[in-house]
Formats: structure tokens, C-alpha cells, sequence
């Protein structure tokens, strides 16, 4: 199974200001995804990072709130823009492998925006 | 479109019952793929297990099982003899097919049931 690593493991913000979450995979993966997972909530998916070019966002998230990179196949990092204390939530990144249908999660980033 | 049920919200069990988490899906998908996740109070995402759409065999893995029914869309976890350790939130997703287009191999997740073991 790949290794994925997050960092920072949690944060607490200010509201207004930034955070940028860094995800770092051992092997290379095709797929990397961005999810949030807001208190009590199941997860839900915010965006699809593609190497190279801008992501790929579901709807109701932009990339102005949360811009995402990923310049090379097992480093991404996704940026909480503006932050609101709505955005507390944890963030996790997972990775997958082209030809093994399987999804590895990060530990997540537990952040609270005061 | 693609969705994923767990009516079940919360299960509480004592040590050494047998339990069993619903999971039923919708997906007008003819290959796709199935997954449980738990998620322990520390809140990392366990992967448990994935099965495609085309092998219907049901699993075991000691004291994991599940059992795939495409006929019902349902694919239900049971865990054998609990323990205290299985105290979790166990998610269940469905995933396209990858080679799709638009939002390929992302997951879609039920809400959970929590699972609490008391002993």
C-alpha cells in the first residue's frame, strides 16, 4: 500500500488568513484527490490535483477558495483561502495507482479557523 | 448519479457480539468498485477492503466479512465477535471505473455508522 504523508497534522487559523496543507506520497500514484470532511460529516470530495495543470474542482468549490498544486506525481498541496470558521473541518489527501482501483488516505489535517 | 446509503447512523454493541453495517449504493454504472474505509477516533482512513462489480464472492478476512449482492446493490460488512478495538466511524464508497472521464476513480462515501463496542 502506498505511504502518504500530510503535513501539518492540524492548525489553528485566524479567520481570514491562509493555510496551505502539503501531501507527499512514497511511490508515484496517477490519481490524487483532495477531500474534506467537515465535523461529524462523512467525506466529500473537493477536488482531483493533476499534474502539471490546474485541478479539476466538484461542484460548489473553486479554485479561488481552494487552490491546489501538484508539480510533480507525489507532491501536492492544497491552499484554504480566506479562511471562515466554516472551513474547519479535517482535510485529507489520498492517492491512487493506475491499475489497482484502490484509494490510500493521508492522516489528515485537522484545522480549526477562530 | 451515484450515491451511497448507511442507514444505520450509530450500532452499539457489547464485546463479543457479532455485528453487521449496512451499505447499499446506486450507480447506473456497469463496472464499478466498492470500498469500506474505518476511521478510528484518531481520525486517519483505514482501508478495509475493495471489491469490483464483477466478483460477487463474498470475503472474509478473519473477523471481517462482507457480503456483495449486486441483485439488491447491497454490500454489507460484518464483523465477527467484536472487540473494543473495532470502536470506529466505518465509511462505505463506491468509485467509478477509472478510464472515464471527468472525475474518474474519486470516491463517493456514505455517511458513516459509528460503531461503538463497550466491554
Amino acid at each position: 500500500s502506498a505511504v502518504i504523508s500530510q503535513k501539518p497534522s492540524r492548525d489553528i487559523c485566524q479567520r481570514g488568513t491562509s493555510l496551505t496543507i502539503q501531501c507527499q506520497v512514497d511511490s508515484q500514484v496517477t490519481m490524487m484527490f483532495w477531500y474534506r470532511q467537515q465535523p461529524g460529516q462523512s467525506l466529500t470530495l473537493i477536488a482531483t490535483a493533476n499534474q502539471g495543470s490546474e485541478a479539476t474542482y466538484e461542484s460548489g468549490f473553486v479554485i479561488d477558495k481552494f487552490p491546489i498544486s501538484r508539480p510533480n506525481l507525489t507532491f501536492s498541496t492544497l491552499t484554504v483561502s480566506n479562511m471562515s470558521p466554516e472551513d474547519s473541518s479535517i482535510y485529507l489527501c489520498s492517492g491512487g495507482r493506475v491499475g489497482v482501483n484502490e484509494q490510500f488516505f493521508g492522516p489528515g489535517t485537522r484545522l480549526t479557523v477562530l | 448519479a451515484q450515491k451511497v446509503t448507511q442507514a444505520q447512523t450509530e450500532i452499539s454493541v457489547v464485546e463479543k457480539e457479532d455485528v453487521t453495517l449496512d451499505c447499499v449504493y446506486e450507480t447506473r454504472d456497469t463496472t464499478y468498485y466498492l470500498f469500506w474505509y474505518k476511521q478510528p477516533p484518531s481520525g486517519e482512513l483505514v482501508f478495509l477492503i475493495r471489491r469490483n462489480s464483477f466478483d460477487e464472492q463474498n470475503e472474509i478476512s478473519g473477523r471481517y466479512s462482507w457480503n456483495f449482492q449486486k441483485s439488491t446493490s447491497s454490500f454489507n460488512f460484518t464483523i465477527t465477535a467484536s472487540q473494543v478495538v473495532d470502536s470506529a466511524v466505518y465509511f462505505c464508497a463506491l468509485s467509478k471505473e477509472r478510464g472515464y472521464g471527468g472525475s474518474q476513480g474519486n470516491l463517493i462515501f456514505g455517511k458513516g455508522t459509528k460503531l461503538s463496542v463497550k466491554p
